[in-house]
């Protein structure tokens, strides 16, 4: 019973290039989550995914992060133009839909960004 | 808003010590659920428990106990007789009822330290 992957698990850019990060969730959880983590803080909510639709999006996302899912399996979250307040360690998490999920989450995407 | 306050930011016991990492929310929602993750070195959240507002009895699971009381809108975790495996990140979270989704709103977090 494999968790939920995130690749790469570090990646350094510098300011101003485009980064993409990839998550694949249990393969029978049908919901997906992007949070955001900063150093001494909790994880911050960004989107989520039920199969392939994003049904909410945080307003910490800003027009700079899109995030897809295509075909309701695996997901990328991209972030173009990359600013040094990028930096962070970005998780992802799926569950199967029911009332009020218990998440499984991946070892995150640290990024450093120059 | 929601908010949930985790004052603790750093404790460090001694092992076989017990220590209660303390959490304290706010919400206009009558239903809500609470929970406790773990985050260790590796960095991924572990699931630990998951409480609604309308049960406030507390719950014990092996060396895990919690206190939930709505009076104080608390959600206290007590680790007995601690274990150098249970330093870790600890945090607390609030989800609103009506949203029925994994957004959850994360407090800061506890670092717990457990020396030998």
């Amino acid at each position: 019973d494999t968790g939920v992957s995130q690749d790469p698990r570090h990646k350094i850019t510098k300011r101003g290039q485009n980064v993409t990060f990839r998550c694949d969730p249990i393969s029978e959880h049908n919901r997906l989550y992007w949070y955001r983590q900063t150093l001494g803080q909790g994880p911050e909510f960004l989107t989520y995914f039920q199969n392939e639709a994003q049904l909410e999006k945080s307003r910490l996302l800003s027009d700079r992060f899109s995030a897809e899912r295509p075909k309701g399996s695996f997901s990328t979250l991209e972030i173009q133009r990359t600013e040094q307040g990028d930096s962070a360690m970005y998780l992802c998490a799926s569950s199967r839909t029911g009332v009020v999920e218990k998440l499984f989450f991946g070892s995150g995407t640290q990024l450093s960004v120059l | 808003a929601q908010k949930v306050t985790q004052a603790q930011t750093e404790i460090s016991v001694v092992e076989k010590e017990d220590v209660t990492l303390d959490c304290v929310y706010e919400t206009r929602d009558t239903t809500y659920y609470l929970f406790w993750y773990k985050q260790p070195p590796s960095g991924e959240l572990v699931f630990l428990i998951r409480r609604n507002s309308f049960d406030e009895q507390n719950e014990i699971s092996g060396r895990y106990s919690w206190n939930f009381q709505k009076s104080t809108s608390s959600f206290n975790f007590t680790i007995t007789a601690s274990q150098v495996v249970d330093s870790a990140v600890y945090f607390c979270a609030l989800s609103e009822g009506s949203s029925n989704t994994g957004k959850l709103i994360f407090g800061q977090g506890t670092t717990l330290q457990v020396k030998p």
